[in-house]
């Protein structure tokens, strides 16, 4: 069945230190990619999304790149903030109506 | 639009009492979806509703747990009675149709069984 397996956590960066977060995925058909971000106390949000291969998602200098022969889709970002400060779930849509959730990636970046 | 409204923002109840959560999906979105997340777990889908027709409710845990949506614009999840193991924050969240569109999440009910 289709699912996504993130990298574990926890991660600790200092700011402005470059974030790579690992994300591949199992999928039959051709799924669409997404990235959310969870800040404390606060539901999930879109961050960003792709819905082909080779497909770029960006968002608040985040940015992901669908891959269909590595069938990944890694968050990266240049220079991170405190503000990143967040857990971060890597998903996927497939050929049915649900999603699946990565287990969450829980960022920290220390000034 | 006022995205995917939830109400409470937090629930603390007894043990072997009724709680019912709400949600107000987003107008136009043929699907609704209950998220549960607690540390142990993360995130588990307990049921979906496409057009207000539960399809999906292989994730809802017991019998304790029961889930309504009478029109396009409301959905209910009780739970009866209540436990401390059910402690957890309940996400309520609604798409359009398509594989294409994300998910938009409410801010989630914080419950809190004593």
């Amino acid at each position: 069945g289709d699912s996504v397996t993130q990298m574990e956590g926890p991660v600790t960066l200092s700011e402005e230190a470059f974030l790579t977060i690992n994300c591949t995925y199992t999928a039959t058909g051709y799924p669409s990619l997404f990235w959310y971000v969870q800040y404390p106390g606060e539901g999930l949000q879109l961050l960003l999304k792709a819905t082909k291969a080779d497909d770029k998602g960006s968002n608040k200098g985040f940015e992901a790149t669908y891959r269909k022969e590595t069938t990944s889709f890694h968050l990266e970002k240049g220079s991170v903030q405190v503000s990143d400060s967040a857990v971060y779930f890597c998903a996927l849509s497939g050929t049915g109506n649900q999603f699946y959730f990565g287990t969450g990636t829980s960022l920290t970046v220390i000034p | 639009d006022a995205g995917v409204i939830q109400s409470p923002r937090h629930e603390v109840t007894e043990m072997g009492q009724e709680v019912t959560l709400r949600c107000k999906p987003i107008s136009g979105h043929d699907y609704l979806f209950w998220y549960r997340q607690t540390m142990m777990r993360g995130l588990e889908l307990l049921i979906y509703f496409n057009n207000n027709v539960p399809i999906d409710d292989s994730g809802m845990p017991e019998d304790r747990f029961s889930a309504k949506m009478p029109n396009a614009s409301f959905s209910t999840l009780k739970i009866q009675p209540s436990e401390p193991r059910d402690s957890a924050v309940y996400f309520c969240a609604s798409r359009e149709q398509g594989a294409n569109y994300g998910y938009t999440f409410g801010s989630g009910t914080r419950l809190t069984v004593v």
